[in-house]
């Protein structure tokens, strides 16, 4: 079955920038989406299809995808972007949607 | 706007069976795909199930193993999810999703809490 692996923590200072990976062999020909969870939420689509935002994303979230990596890339961090976030694919070969574990922002 | 409502939650003991139900509105239900995913205690999102609009495709999880039947109703606005043989490892927060089988889930309910226990 499909895997997708992210760092289970990411740590990053009030204004700067963080990465976010999430790696599956060769990911780069799916197409990736990305959610943000806060604690007691429901996770909320924050990018799709790689790299576009739904209406209301602030165009500080942005994705990329590429060879056996996508990235989540959140620029001028704010402490309200403290969330966990997971990745998710759907997997052609076996008929089955697929989450990264997720990964657990931290806002210094 | 659009509202994901799950209800049928509860307490059940190992072996017994619970139905979930989703109800829609704010969009147009029958245009989009439905999907369940569960979150067990302190743990991420796992995939359960997907149903296409009209319903004449079905994908599960390997995990259930034939134990859950996904299901809709179109002309009710509402998604529902029967799970017989439960086990404690089936304890989790059940949220409905809409969106495309393949993704992205546009949608999400707030969930409704599953307790397998004796």
């Amino acid at each position: 079955s499909y895997v997708l692996t992210q760092p289970p923590s990411v740590s990053v200072a009030p204004g700067q920038t963080a990465r976010i990976t999430c790696g599956g062999n060769n990911i780069g020909s799916k197409s990736v989406h990305w959610y943000q969870q806060k604690p007691g939420q429901a996770p909320v689509l924050v990018v799709y299809d790689d790299s576009d935002r739904p209406s209301g994303i602030p165009e500080r979230f942005s994705g990329s995808d590429s060879g056996n990596t996508a990235t989540l890339t959140i620029s001028s961090v704010e402490a309200g972007d403290e969330a966990d976030y997971y990745c998710q694919v759907w997997d052609s070969s076996s008929d089955h949607m697929v989450f990264g574990g997720g990964t657990k922002l931290t806002v210094l | 706007e659009v509202q994901l409502v799950e209800s049928g939650g509860g307490l059940v003991k190992p072996g017994g069976s619970l139905r979930l139900s989703c109800a829609a509105s704010g969009f147009t239900f029958s245009k989009y795909s439905m999907n369940w995913v569960r979150q067990a205690p302190g743990k991420g999102l796992e995939w359960v199930s997907s149903i296409t609009t009209g319903g004449t495709l079905i994908y599960y999880a390997d995990s259930l193993k034939g134990r859950f039947t996904i299901s809709r109703d179109n002309a009710k606005n509402s998604l529902h999810l029967q799970m017989n043989s439960l086990r404690a490892e089936d304890t989790a927060i059940y949220y409905c999703a809409g969106g495309a089988v393949a993704g992205p889930f546009d949608y999400w309910g707030q969930g409704t809490l599953v307790t397998v226990s004796s």
